[in-house]
């Protein structure tokens, strides 16, 4: 089955403590991104990456890290993580530019 | 960049009735318009898009209109059923650049059986 698969689904972290959200996707698809969901922001970008080894900002990058070493995944990395990053993070990806996005089913994630 | 503004945020109608939720976009430069559903506990799913050379595309129930004079374009579904009540998202690309999707903030909709 086509699909893009995160994990995990639910974290509870506390601040301070480096975490590493996984994203894989089995579909050969270019480009993947990052993005997170907030009561009333609806999808921010944080990161996206056009191909293996090129990745660039989005609209809220900040306290976040990501990596393409592989064109499958496609890991968001929280060095540090603070409780403004409490939210619900969503992994997708695309053939290319010109089509949609398939998303992941989510991550909640929770900094204490 | 691009500016995407989404209305209404919350729509609620019953189940046969129709439903229109309109988005509209600040950059002439943007040509490919994408919807997603949101179903509760899942992540956004593609459900229709439409490009810029096309007035109107249909899928069922479902039909997405575009008007680039005025930047903005409406998702249409007719004969509404309990299970159309989802979030929905509109979004519009820009033809260079990145090619990175701006989202609106989402319609919540409500069908009441």
């Amino acid at each position: 089955e086509a699909q893009v698969t995160q994990n995990p689904r639910y974290l509870i972290t506390v601040t301070g403590k480096k975490l590493t959200v996984t994203c894989s996707q089995n579909m050969n698809h270019e480009y993947m991104s990052w993005y997170r969901q907030d009561p009333g922001l609806g999808l921010r970008q944080i990161y996206y990456s056009m191909n293996v080894e090129v990745t660039d900002k989005g609209d809220v990058p900040e306290g976040y890290k990501v990596s393409r070493k592989e064109k499958r995944n496609f890991p968001l990395i929280l060095e540090s993580p603070s409780p403004n990053q409490t939210s619900l993070y969503f992994c997708a990806s695309r053939r290319d530019r010109n089509y949609g996005y398939t998303f992941g089913s989510g991550t909640r994630l929770t900094v204490v | 960049g691009e500016n995407v503004e989404q209305h209404p945020s919350t729509l609620s109608v019953q189940e046969g009735d129709s439903a229109v939720i309109k988005c509209t976009y600040s950059d002439s430069a943007s040509n490919y318009f994408p919807w997603y559903k949101q179903e509760l506990g899942k992540g956004p799913q593609l459900i229709i898009d439409i490009r810029s050379n096309v007035g109107e595309k249909k899928d069922q129930r479902i039909a997405v209109t575009l008007n680039k004079t005025a930047k903005h374009f409406s998702l249409h579904i007719t004969e509404t059923q309990p299970e159309d009540s989802a979030v929905y998202f509109c979004a519009a690309r820009l033809s260079g650049g990145s090619y990175i999707p701006t989202f609106g903030r989402g319609t919540s909709l409500i069908v009441h059986p």
